[in-house]
């Protein structure tokens, strides 16, 4: 298994311009997580789907979407990227939508918005 | 005030100490809680779940205190392989998980 694999692994975008983010796990698991960890602050949870067809906004959610048309991808689109979105975006899945279950991370992606 | 705190250190400490991480937290109602360790520019990984009655993972034990609202994660015999930043987790409902922004962790020879 690949786990959970995220692409690109380093983005630079200007102001204004749109990205997607890419997503995939390969462990048949239910649940899907994007956070993004800035210096000095934990990871904050942007966008959850519990299950293909299903998503939910987390933390701070605004400036993103996500969709979840498949139980393996999950991608998450900045739709007019800003310099306050500069950060390391992580995928996370789950085996079962609960509160007690392992996260298992993908390996980031790093984007800077000039 | 942040909803998961942790010092952040650094904690520089020699091979073989024993050193011990405290994180509190402020939803009373938080069920579920966890450590995971995250390398340098790396992705966090689960160390260890943290239960009621406590619980122990080898060199590491974690602690729950619920009456006092904070988790503790001692590690003994301290190894140069367990520097890095250690986050605590902690889950609130569903898959309402908040991370604290991590302590770091150096081992010296």
């Amino acid at each position: 298994n690949a786990g959970v694999t995220q692409t690109p692994k380093f983005q630079v975008l200007k102001t204004g311009q749109s990205m997607t983010l890419q997503c995939a796990q390969d462990m048949n698991h239910e649940y899907m997580s994007w956070y993004r960890q800035d210096p000095g602050m934990g990871l904050r949870l942007i966008h959850y789907s519990v299950g293909a067809g299903i998503t939910d906004q987390g933390e701070v959610p605004n400036g993103y979407n996500v969709s979840r048309s498949t139980t393996e991808d999950f991608p998450l689109r900045l739709l007019s990227a800003a310099p306050s979105q500069t950060s390391v975006y992580f995928c996370a899945s789950s085996l079962v939508a609960g509160r007690s279950y392992e996260q298992y991370f993908g390996p980031g992606t790093r984007l800077t918005v000039t | 005030r942040k909803e998961v705190e942790q010092d952040p250190g650094p904690f520089n400490v020699p091979e073989g100490a024993t050193v011990a991480f405290n994180c509190t937290y402020s939803n009373s109602a938080s069920q579920s809680f966890f450590w995971y360790r995250q390398d340098c520019r790396k992705e966090p990984k689960l160390l260890m779940s943290v239960y009621s009655s406590g619980n122990e993972d080898g060199r590491f034990t974690a602690q729950l205190n619920r009456a006092s609202q904070y988790i503790s994660l001692l590690i003994r015999d301290s190894k140069l392989s367990d520097s890095a930043t250690y986050l605590c987790v902690v889950g609130n409902n569903n898959n309402d998980m908040r991370f604290g922004a991590g302590t770091r962790l150096t081992v010296k020879p």
